[in-house]
């Protein structure tokens, strides 16, 4: 049984630029959730998937899109590249309810340059 | 907006030490809360989901208490051996399922 799967696992590109980010998710799991992890800091909240909508969003601008797919799939794009995207992007599935714990996969390392 | 706590930020025992350290969070509109055991090049992995006050888990040497009205939990590790070194994480979720992570806690095991 696969688990959570993410690509590429590293990624270099330069301010400006638009980068997307792909993960799927563990089989059986219908919601997927990205976050962003900096240096010295635990994950951050990106945004929420679930039945191919946004259900919900932490602290990111509007830069930061998302996207499910009906195979319950889901890509990250950020718009206009910043050296402060630089970060581990995780991305975590789960079942619906959100007492469940999370299946995270490796992470996409962005460097911004 | 969820604040939640951890400490120490880092911890650096010798094998068979025992240790513990703390996740604060806030005590209002709780619902549950997680931790998370992250080794480095490897994906954070569930070690507990825990809902209820007074809640106690235990999965091998490690152990974790949850006290819902003071807004606290206590991760315990028993005899500490090298593979325990690792960040662990809390993150109490909204209903919806989003979480906010501390900052983590960065054990160091020595042999």
């Amino acid at each position: 049984d696969a688990g959570v799967t993410q690509s590429p696992t590293h990624l270099i590109k330069t301010r400006g630029q638009q980068v997307t980010l792909r993960c799927s998710p563990k089989s059986g799991h219908d919601t997927v959730s990205w976050y962003q992890q900096a240096l010295g800091q635990g994950p951050q909240f990106i945004f929420q998937y679930y039945e191919e909508e946004e259900r919900q969003r932490g602290n990111f601008p509007d830069r930061f899109s998302g996207h499910q797919f009906p195979n319950y799939s889901s890509e990250l794009n950020v718009n206009a590249l910043l050296l402060g995207d630089s970060a581990l992007y995780l991305c975590a599935s789960s079942g619906r309810a959100g007492s469940e714990k999370l299946f995270f996969g490796s992470g996409t390392q962005l460097s911004v340059l | 907006i969820l604040n939640v706590e951890q400490s120490p930020q880092s911890l650096h025992v010798q094998e068979g030490d025992s240790t513990n350290f703390t996740c604060s969070f806030p005590s209002s509109n709780f619902y549950a809360l997680h931790w998370y055991r992250w080794e480095t090049a490897k994906s954070p992995e569930a070690l507990f989901v825990m809902t209820l006050n007074g809640d106690e888990k235990k999965k091998g040497r490690i152990s974790a208490t949850l006290n819902t009205k003071e807004g606290y939990s206590y991760l315990y590790i028993k005899g500490s051996q090298p593979e325990d070194s690792a960040t662990y994480l809390c993150a109490p979720p909204n209903q919806g399922g989003k979480l906010i992570f501390g900052q983590g806690t960065e054990l160091s095991v020595k042999p």
